[in-house]
């Protein structure tokens, strides 16, 4: 199976802050890779497709860079709706397999 | 508006059975690969289980948590997929969610999900 590792697991910042998660696999997983934004008690909501490709209605603020194992999601200014937790996943081969999640708390 | 509905779930005992359901509308249901995923409470996401469509001949793709256990099955003509759980154990227990597969492969919408408890 495909390891998909986070980093940080959680962190804190301010409205109008530059955040950065990263996501790195345990193999090549080309641009396979997904983005989702969850917040409590919701199911999680897609932000960016392989790799780079945001979302349709997805804010522009949000970005993802990377390919092969190394993977970046950025929130160009953090709004107060962003607050959540973030994961990533891959579906270059099965089973499909999900980081363990980043929590964006307010600072 | 694309929907999924989840239905079927609650309280069944270790060892039991329970057949989750999802409703689909708003979009061509018999295109699209369809998944299941799961949360536990408090926990990351964890991928359960794929049907492909008709061209694809309905094959399945399990976890290997739950392979033999779980059965992934689709009804197009009800543009609507099931997970039959059986053989119960309380790592089971979680938030299940119907997902829709985009055209990139990827998990582009979710139902809201429904609980299963396994729990004596």
């Amino acid at each position: 199976d495909i390891q998909m590792t986070q980093s940080p697991s959680s962190l804190s910042a301010s409205v109008g802050d530059r955040v950065t998660i990263t996501c790195r696999a345990s193999q090549d997983i080309n641009n396979y890779l997904t983005w989702f934004q969850q917040t409590p008690g919701k199911a999680p909501k897609i932000l960016i497709h392989d790799a780079s490709g945001l979302q349709g209605g997805v804010p522009s603020r949000f970005s993802g860079s990377g390919s092969g194992t190394d993977f970046t999601l950025t929130i160009s200014s953090l709004q107060v709706e962003d607050f959540a937790t973030y994961y990533c996943q891959q579906h270059k081969s099965y089973p499909l397999t999900f980081g363990g999640g980043t929590k964006v708390e307010i600072k | 508006e694309v929907q999924l509905v989840e239905s079927g779930g609650g309280l069944v005992q270790p060892g039991g059975s329970l057949r989750l359901s999802c409703a689909a509308s708003g979009f061509s249901f018999s295109a699209h690969y369809m998944d299941w995923v799961r949360q536990a409470p408090g926990e990351g996401l964890e991928w359960v289980g794929r049907t492909r469509n008709q061209a694809n001949s309905y094959t399945t793709e399990y976890a290997t948590s739950v392979k033999g256990r779980f059965i992934i099955s689709r009804d197009d003509s009800k543009n609507s997929i099931y997970l039959q759980m059986n053989s119960l154990k309380t790592e089971d227990t979680a938030v299940y969610y119907c997902v829709r597969v985009g055209l990139s492969y990827d998990l582009g919408f979710w139902g809201q999900g429904t609980l299963v408890t396994v729990s004596s």
